[in-house]
């Protein structure tokens, strides 16, 4: 079963709006993490942001956002006034604490961003 | 700090070969992921490695295994060759964060 879900293919945005994805997770253990990461044209996937699931703080970093919410298992990650540079392919992804898990990422099937000047 | 490191970059096999990928984490990380990337699964988790021990497995098959190295350094490899094993395979590294460092990846294509 898919334990987390990107349900956007693709968000085309000109340059300077914001753009919001969505993921959506399933997980039986309390504690996890999440992640989101991007990967460029060039393919190496680079680290974004994480968050543990004891803390539903949302923060901003830089332009980036992202509002964690338990209760309807949703990690949404904001760019804010985005760029020509944000254009790539951005996923989720989740970490669980069973079976010393910590190394096994579980993705979602990522969301395709394309920022046009 | 140099990031993780893969060799090599690009590669071509012909169907029943087999190949062997390398990988370098980032200097002072123990652990080693692997994850293979194609256009129909997408990102999919192949094992996980701890001080030369696998601590995590995927579900693909005995055909993928791979090892680390004392330097944890590690190597994947593929057996037997088959056409929907072409895909670009990452490496990854953590340290004792939870946060996985990934390198550029090794493109197999199978023909």
């Amino acid at each position: 079963a898919q334990k987390v879900t990107q349900a956007q293919t693709e968000i085309s945005v000109v340059e300077k709006e914001d753009v919001t994805l969505d993921c959506v997770y399933e997980t039986r253990d309390t504690t996890y993490y999440l992640f989101w990461y991007k990967q460029p044209p060039s393919g190496e996937l680079v680290f974004l942001i994480r968050r543990n699931s004891f803390d539903e703080q949302n923060e901003i970093s830089g332009r980036y956002s992202w509002n964690f919410q338990k209760s309807t298992s949703s990690f949404n990650f904001t760019i804010t006034a985005s760029q020509v540079v944000d254009s790539a392919v951005y996923f989720c992804a989740l970490s669980e604490a069973q079976t010393d898990s910590w190394g096994k990422l579980q993705f979602g099937a990522g969301t395709q961003v394309v920022v046009t000047p | 700090k140099a990031g993780v490191t893969q060799t090599p970059r690009y590669l071509i096999k012909t169907r029943g070969q087999q190949v062997t990928l390398s990988c370098s984490p980032i200097s002072g990380h123990r652990s080693v992921s692997w994850y293979q990337q194609t256009p129909g699964q997408g990102l999919q988790f192949l094992f996980e490695y701890f001080s030369e021990t696998q601590r995590n497995k995927g579900n693909f098959p005995g055909r993928f295994s791979g090892r680390q190295f004392s330097n944890s350094r590690s190597e994947m490899n593929v057996s037997t060759l088959e056409l929907g094993d072409s895909a670009l395979y990452l490496c990854a590294s953590k340290g004792s964060g939870y946060e996985q460092y990934f390198g550029p990846g090794t493109r197999l294509t199978v023909t």
